[in-house]
C-alpha cells in the first residue's frame, strides 16, 4: 500500500539492549524525519535526512543512530535503550525541493517501553 | 531559533459550544509556514492546514476556521459547534526559511475534550 508504514507498532524491551525502528515510505519524498512524543513535550525532532546516505540532527539526538541507504527507508535505532526513551516515536516524510511547500505526512507511530 | 507556543493545555467544553485553540509563533524569519496537525484518541497525526507567512486571510473549512495575524504571530484555530468527533490533542507548528522549510518545529499541543 502506498504511504509510510512504520514496524514495529510496538515494542516492548529492556534497558541496554539495541532497539531498531522501521520506516518506509512509496512516495520518494527526498525528506524523512524522526519524533518523539511525550507528554508535556508535544513532538521533539530526533533526526532528519534530506536525502539517501545525507541525515542531520535534530532536538534531541542523544543515544539515537539512524542511516538512509535508500530514499524509502529510514531506520531508527536506539544502540543502548534507556528508560528515558520509552515514548512514542513518528517517522514523517516530506517531498521537498523548490516550487511549493508541502506539508509533512506522518506514520502511525511505534509505541517504545523500556523496561 | 523558532519557536511555538500553546498556552492551552487542556480545554473541556460541551457539544456545539465553539471553541478557540491558540497558538503564538517567533521566528526572525520573514518568510514561513504555519501548519495545524490533529491527533485524535487513535494516535495517528492528522494534518488540517498550511498556511504561508504573506497570506493572512482567514481560512474557513466547514466548522474550521484559521485566524492568522502576523501583528500579533498569531495562528488561532477555532471550532464552530463542536463535536464529540473533535476530541482530540491538537499541534500548531512552523518551518522557516531559515531551516530550508525542511524541519517542523511543534507546539507542546492543546487537548480538546468535547463532552456530550
Amino acid at each position: 500500500d502506498a504511504g509510510i508504514t512504520q514496524s514495529p507498532r510496538y515494542k516492548i524491551t529492556e534497558t541496554g539492549r539495541q532497539v531498531t525502528l522501521m520506516c518506509h515510505q512509496t512516495w520518494s519524498h527526498s525528506y524523512m524525519f524522526w519524533y518523539r512524543q511525550d507528554l508535556g513535550h508535544g513532538l521533539r525532532l530526533i533526526y532528519y535526512s534530506a536525502a539517501a546516505d545525507i541525515t542531520d540532527k535534530g532536538e534531541v539526538p542523544d543515544g539515537y543512530v539512524v542511516s538512509r541507504s535508500k530514499t524509502e527507508n529510514f531506520p531508527l535505532t536506539l544502540e543502548s535503550a534507556t528508560r528515558s526513551q520509552t515514548s512514542v516515536y513518528f517517522c514523517a516524510s516530506f517531498r521537498g525541493g523548490g516550487g511549493s511547500y508541502n506539508e509533512q505526512f506522518f506514520g502511525p507511530g511505534t509505541r517504545l517501553t523500556v523496561l | 531559533a523558532q519557536k511555538v507556543t500553546q498556552a492551552q493545555t487542556e480545554i473541556s467544553v460541551v457539544e456545539k459550544e465553539d471553541v478557540t485553540l491558540d497558538c503564538v509563533y517567533e521566528t526572525r524569519d520573514t518568510t514561513y509556514y504555519l501548519f495545524w496537525y490533529k491527533q485524535p484518541p487513535s494516535g495517528e497525526l492528522v494534518f488540517l492546514i498550511r498556511r504561508n507567512s504573506f497570506d493572512e486571510q482567514n481560512e474557513i473549512s466547514g466548522r474550521y476556521s484559521w485566524n492568522f495575524q502576523k501583528s500579533t504571530s498569531s495562528f488561532n484555530f477555532t471550532i464552530t459547534a463542536s463535536q464529540v468527533v473533535d476530541s482530540a490533542v491538537y499541534f500548531c507548528a512552523l518551518s522557516t526559511r531559515g531551516s530550508g522549510y525542511s524541519t517542523l518545529t511543534f507546539g507542546k499541543g492543546t487537548m480538546l475534550l468535547v463532552s456530550p
